[in-house]
């Protein structure tokens, strides 16, 4: 039953090529957020949205982009791929609010992106 | 903004020995704390939280525990076995939308 699902479990692409990371949840879930993970660095927070059409940059937005047309679907966009955009990247989802909000993140199987 | 420690980074443990991961947070406002399991290769699993108004929750094997005055929480694993072999992340909630990770714990069981 996976809830958060990532297009792809491996990409490959060269440098200054646009790339779309495509996540959809089946929960119904408000929020939805992209994370990169490299190691000894942890999860690093790039973009967020609480709803459609809305984003919100997080700690390290600079060279993505994010889009948000329906509820289920976030895509993060990286303009002008670069080598130091080589990472695992991880989409997220949850309830909105306090209560709902309580039950922390469902998280999609991430996309290990590699720029060459 | 909220600021999340997690310490050890690496933990290896002998089968059948307990496991504890601690972290810290900044802000006491905090008030719902998750842990997250990550196995290779997938992503984070919601294992087990904890709310700002309880001190202890267990579950089987694992439990957590929130001290908020000194504004601490802690995994406990017992009787690990292999399979618990993973990353473990601490989080804490602040507001009504956004956790803040820990840096994340290497777990190793060794047979």
């Amino acid at each position: 039953d996976v809830k958060v699902t990532q297009s792809s479990r491996y990409l490959v692409k060269r440098t200054g090529e646009k790339v779309f990371l495509e996540c959809v949840q089946d929960m119904d879930h408000e929020n939805m957020f992209w994370y990169r993970q490299d190691p000894g660095l942890g999860l690093r927070l790039i973009y967020f949205s609480y709803d459609v059409k809305m984003k919100e940059k997080g700690d390290i937005p600079e060279g993505y982009s994010v889009s948000r047309e329906k509820k289920e679907r976030f895509s993060l966009i990286l303009e002008s791929a670069s080598t130091n955009q080589t990472s695992m990247y991880l989409c997220a989802s949850s309830f909105s609010g306090q209560g709902r909000g309580d039950y922390g993140y469902t998280f999609g199987s991430g996309t290990r992106l590699t720029v060459v | 903004g909220e600021n999340v420690e997690q310490h050890p980074s690496t933990l290896s443990v002998q089968e059948g020995d307990s496991a504890v991961i601690k972290c810290t947070y900044s802000d006491s406002a905090s008030n719902y704390f998750p842990w997250y399991k990550q196995e290779l290769g997938k992503g984070p699993q919601l294992i087990i939280d904890i709310r700002s108004n309880v001190g202890e929750k267990k579950d089987q094997r694992i439990a957590v525990t929130l001290n908020k005055t000194a504004k601490h929480f802690s995994l406990h694993i017992t009787e690990t076995q292999p399979e618990d072999s993973a990353v473990y992340f601490c989080a804490a909630k602040t507001g009504a939308n956004n956790l803040f990770f820990g840096t994340g714990t290497r777990l190793t069981v060794i047979p």
